[in-house]
C-alpha cells in the first residue's frame, strides 16, 4: 500500500518567517494529495490540495508543490502567524479513496 | 456552513459496556469515512461507505466493531465489548465522489474522545 513519510515532525519558526513541511509517496498510482490542519481538540481540517497534473497552487499565504518524478510533495507557510500554530497531515490518495496520511508536523509559531 | 456532525463528543464507559458513535455527512456527500486517531498509530482508517455501501473496512477490529448507514444522513460506528485499548479520538468524514472520478477533498467532524476505563 502507500506509504507517505512526512518531515520534520516538529518545526518551530519566528513569527513573520516562513514554514516548510516535506512529504514523499511510495506509490506513483496516488494522484491526489491533500494537506490537513489539526488544532487541539479539534478534527482535522482541509487546507489546501494538489492533483497530479498541476505543480503548484497556491492560496494566499500557504502554496503546496509536487515533483511527481521525486515523489514528494510540500507545504509552504509565508508569512506565519500565532493562528498558524498546529498540526499539519500530509496525505495521498490512489485510485480509490483510500487516505494515507504521513505522520504529523507540529508547527509553532513564537510571537 | 455544512459541517460534519458528531456525537457524542466525548464518551467515557467502562470495559465490556457497548459504545455507539454517530456522524451526521455532509448533505450530498456520498462517501463517509471513520478514523481513529491515537499518540501511537496517528490516524488510522477504520471504514468507508459510499452510496451507503461499505466498501472497506479491513482497518477495524472485526470482533467487536461495526460500521453501519441507516440512511444517507446518519453513520454509526459501534463497539461491543470496549476495552481499554479503544480510548482514542474517533472521526468521521465525509466527502464527494465526482461523477467523473474527480477525488476531492474529505471533511472532518469534530470527533469523539472516547475513554474506556
Amino acid at each position: 500500500g502507500e506509504n507517505v513519510e512526512q518531515h520534520p515532525s516538529t518545526l518551530s519558526v519566528q513569527e513573520g518567517d516562513s514554514a516548510v513541511i516535506k512529504c514523499t509517496y511510495s506509490d506513483s498510482a496516488s494522484n491526489y494529495f491533500p494537506w490537513y490542519k489539526q488544532e487541539l481538540g479539534k478534527g482535522p481540517q482541509l487546507i489546501i490540495d494538489i492533483r497530479s497534473n498541476v505543480g503548484e497552487k497556491k492560496d494566499q499565504r500557504i502554496a503546496v508543490t509536487l515533483n511527481k518524478t521525486a515523489k514528494h510533495f510540500s507545504l509552504h507557510i509565508t508569512e506565519t502567524q500565532p493562528e498558524d500554530s498546529a498540526v499539519y497531515f500530509c496525505a495521498a490518495i490512489r485510485y480509490d479513496y483510500k487516505l494515507s496520511f504521513g505522520a504529523g508536523t507540529t508547527v509553532t509559531v513564537r510571537a | 456552513d455544512a459541517r460534519v456532525t458528531q456525537t457524542p463528543r466525548h464518551k467515557v464507559t467502562e470495559m465490556g459496556q457497548e459504545v455507539t458513535m454517530r456522524c451526521q455527512p455532509i448533505l450530498g456527500h456520498n462517501t463517509v469515512f471513520w478514523y481513529r486517531q491515537t499518540m501511537m498509530q496517528g490516524l488510522e482508517l477504520l471504514a468507508y461507505f459510499r452510496n451507503r455501501a461499505p466498501l472497506d473496512d479491513s482497518g477495524m477490529p472485526k470482533d467487536r466493531f461495526s460500521a453501519e448507514m441507516p440512511d444517507a444522513t446518519l453513520a454509526t460506528l459501534k463497539i461491543q465489548p470496549s476495552e481499554p485499548r479503544d480510548s482514542a479520538v474517533y472521526f468521521c468524514a465525509s466527502g464527494s465522489a465526482g461523477t467523473s472520478g474527480t477525488r476531492r477533498g474529505q471533511f472532518f467532524g469534530p470527533g469523539t474522545r472516547l475513554t474506556v476505563l
